[in-house]
């Protein structure tokens, strides 16, 4: 198995921007988490969606974030418009039925 | 809210040592409890799983313990190597799957 995938893997945009993260699952799993971590806030999670369904969004900082998953193969994580305090890493990680996180390359977002 | 504390947050040792890594928690009501390696600018790894009913996993060199009842895991290393250097993050999970996480220990192993 390839892993979860997610691109790309570096973005640098300019403040106003719209910027899309996307993600690719392990097969199988059925929940998928979109993680962000920052220096001075750590890990935190963003939003969480089971069998393609958001079921905790509570983490999402802003109305300019915004997540979709259109089939158990692919999620996307939106931001618009984009802000310099929104540069960070976003993870994407999935999970199968025991619950054993696994975790993306993750992407690292530079707003200028 | 769960919170998630790692202690130290910096330790540096020489290769050979065995070494333990401290996490609690404040909510013993957890589904599970997982162990994470972080090297620089790279993402997370999965180093073992605890499920709640457990007491411990081991995994080659490493060894996790959970105590829910006083809302502590230990991670040790055994023989440490310059090669485990990295950050090892401790998350734990409730019954809604998310995962809160500690800061993290930043683990330096010299040769």
């Amino acid at each position: 198995d390839a892993g979860v995938i997610q691109s790309p893997r570096h973005e640098v945009t300019e403040m106003g921007q719209e910027v899309t993260l996307r993600c690719k699952p392990i097969s199988g799993h059925d929940y998928l988490f979109w993680y962000r971590q920052t220096m001075m806030r750590g890990l935190e999670l963003l939003i969480y969606f089971n069998n393609n369904v958001p079921i905790d969004d509570s983490g999402m900082p802003e109305d300019r974030f915004s997540a979709k998953m259109p089939n158990a193969s692919f999620s996307t994580l939106k931001i618009q418009p984009s802000e310099p305090r929104d540069s960070a890493v976003y993870f994407c990680a999935s999970s199968g039925l025991a619950n054993e996180q696994f975790f993306g390359p993750g992407t690292r977002l530079t707003v200028l | 809210k769960q919170e998630v504390t790692q202690i130290p947050a910096a330790l540096s040792v020489p290769e050979g040592e065995n070494l333990v890594l401290n996490c609690s928690f404040t909510d013993s009501a957890i589904y599970n409890l997982q162990w994470f390696r972080q090297d620089p600018g790279k993402g997370l790894t999965s180093l073992l799983l605890i499920q709640s009913s457990q007491r411990e996993q081991t995994s080659g060199r490493l060894n996790a313990s959970l105590d829910k009842s006083s809302g502590r895991s230990t991670l040790y290393i055994a023989a440490s190597q310059p090669g485990d250097s990295a950050t090892y993050l401790c998350a734990v999970s409730g019954s809604a799957r998310q995962l809160t996480f500690g800061s993290g220990t930043q683990l330096t192993v010299l040769p």
